[in-house]
């Protein structure tokens, strides 16, 4: 258990449809990470938040967004949902998050595994 | 640009043997972190070892340890006395200090352990 949790663990929705991710990092991380997991794509990164701020960002969509509040929980919302969109969601916590140091190793949670139909 | 390659899609090891997994990587950022990664058939990612660009020794936890060669940009994953439950994706990761902070991940290393 890395400590990172995630909920829902499984997500079955329309195309269309609107849906939101939620991640609960490590006691004391401050950076949350988002990644899609599809078969075809590898795991790409989407967003990093640090303390409440948006830090870095990767292939995002415009449909998808995410935040980090105050407690430092994230979400992930998804808009207008397509098939391709199906794919394992993940979300990873790191003590620090501006350096390539020990501290910035990112511990995985479970994951939520989306189905579009 | 910053990049990962594994060149090994899949491997099959026989158990208790040793296993290398391949990872190379491209940076101009002198300071940076290797990281590897077991993602197991039920589908967590599991942290194994890290390797800082400017340490001086090969990174060692348990089973694992990270053969470290700077020049030649690589970062092979040894697993000694390989384990029926050492049978997953293994992924290399790179961080950098530069640049947008973002993680880059290689493409993946299934490893298959046969009894």
């Amino acid at each position: 258990d890395s400590g990172v949790t995630q909920t829902p663990k499984h997500l079955i929705t329309a195309t269309g449809q609107r849906v939101t991710l939620r991640c609960s990092p490590r006691s004391g991380d401050l950076s949350v990470y988002w990644y899609q997991q599809s078969l075809d794509q590898g795991l790409q990164f989407l967003i990093q938040y640090y303390n409440g701020e948006e830090r870095a960002k990767g292939n995002i969509l415009e449909r998808f967004s995410a935040q980090q509040f105050p407690d430092l929980h994230s979400e992930l919302n998804l808009s207008s949902l397509e098939l391709g969109d199906s794919a394992l969601y993940f979300c990873a916590s790191s003590v620090e998050g501006r350096l390539a140091g020990k501290t910035d190793t990112q511990y995985f949670g479970p994951g939520t595994r989306l189905t579009v139909l | 640009a910053q990049k990962i390659t594994q060149t090994q899609p899949g491997m099959f090891v026989q158990e208790k043997e040793a296993v290398t997994l391949d990872c190379t990587y491209d940076t101009s950022d002198p300071s940076y972190g290797l990281f590897w990664y077991k993602q197991p058939s039920s589908g967590e990612m599991i942290f194994l070892i890290y390797q800082g660009s400017y340490d001086q020794q090969n990174a060692t936890e348990g089973r694992y340890s990270l053969n470290f060669q700077k020049a030649r940009k690589s970062a092979n994953l040894v697993i000694s006395a390989s384990q029926l439950g050492d049978s997953a994706m293994y992924f290399c990761a790179m961080r950098a200090t530069s640049g947008t902070y973002k993680y880059i991940f290689g493409t993946g290393t299934r490893l298959k352990v046969l009894a």
